[in-house]
C-alpha cells in the first residue's frame, strides 16, 4: 500500500529565509508525487509534480522539489520564503492504473515570521 | 470561472438530519473525486467516479451515497449525520483515472454536526 510521511507537523521561518519540507513516501512503482498547498479555509492548490525525467521539478510561487529515489524522499524548497507563504503544505502520491487515487501525508504547517 | 465549484460551503446540522452537497466542475474533466479532511487536517479519499462509473469506495460507512448524474456532476449525500461525520469535505476532478494526472479541488465543504 502507498504511505507518505512529513516528519514536521509545524515548521516556523523567517520572512526571507529559505524553507525545506521534508516529505518521504512509500509505493512499489514509480511514484507520481504531488506537492499541494492549502491556505485557511480555500481548497488545495497544486504547487508542483513529479511523473518522470528530471528529477528536480519547478513549480508555481518559486517553488522547487527533488525527488531522490534512493532516499524515497520528494522535499519541496524555496530559497527565501514570503509573508504570504504561511499556509498547509500537503505532499501526495498518486497510484497508476485506472482506480488511482491521491495519498496524502499528514501536513507540515508553516508559519512565517516577519 | 471557478473550476471546481462546492455548494454549500458551510453546512451546520443535527445529528440525525440527511443532507447533500453539490460538486460541479467545468474543467471538462472525466474523473471526480471526494475526499474527507478531519479535525487534524489529514485528507483521505473516499469516492471516485470515472465517466459517471463508480471505481473507488473506500470502505465508507454506506450512509454515505455518491451520485453522479453526469461526468460534470458529482454529488454526495449523507444519511443519519453522526458526530463523527463533521469534518471538510473536498472534491476534486482531473482528467483520466490515472495517478499521473494532477486533481484540482474544489474550496471545500465544512459541516458541522450539533
Amino acid at each position: 500500500a502507498q504511505s507518505v510521511t512529513q516528519p514536521d507537523i509545524h515548521i516556523t521561518v523567517s520572512e526571507g529565509a529559505s524553507l525545506e519540507l521534508r516529505c518521504n513516501y512509500s509505493y512499489g512503482a514509480t511514484p507520481y508525487l504531488f506537492w499541494y498547498v492549502q491556505s485557511p479555509g480555500q481548497g488545495l492548490q497544486l504547487l508542483l509534480k513529479y511523473f518522470s525525467g528530471d528529477t528536480l521539478v519547478q513549480g508555481i510561487k518559486g517553488f522547487e522539489a527533488e525527488f531522490k529515489r534512493s532516499q524515497s524522499s520528494f522535499n519541496l524548497r524555496k530559497p527565501s520564503v514570503h509573508w504570504s507563504d504561511a499556509a498547509e503544505y500537503f505532499c501526495a502520491v498518486g497510484s497508476g492504473g485506472t482506480a488511482s487515487k491521491l495519498t496524502f501525508g499528514t501536513g507540515t504547517r508553516l508559519q512565517v515570521t516577519l | 470561472d471557478t473550476a471546481v465549484s462546492q455548494t454549500p460551503k458551510y453546512l451546520v446540522t443535527q445529528m440525525g438530519n440527511d443532507k447533500s452537497i453539490k460538486c460541479e466542475q467545468n474543467l471538462g474533466h472525466d474523473t471526480m473525486y471526494w475526499y474527507k479532511q478531519d479535525s487534524k487536517k489529514f485528507l483521505k479519499i473516499m469516492f471516485s467516479y470515472n465517466n459517471k462509473e463508480l471505481i473507488i469506495n473506500e470502505t465508507v460507512p454506506n450512509r454515505f451515497s455518491p451520485k453522479s448524474p453526469d461526468k460534470a456532476h458529482l454529488n454526495l449525500h449523507i444519511n443519519s449525520l453522526e458526530l463523527g461525520d463533521s469534518a471538510v469535505y473536498f472534491c476534486a476532478s482531473s482528467q483520466g483515472g490515472v495517478g499521473n494526472q494532477p486533481q484540482h479541488f474544489g474550496d471545500g465543504t465544512r459541516l458541522s454536526i450539533l
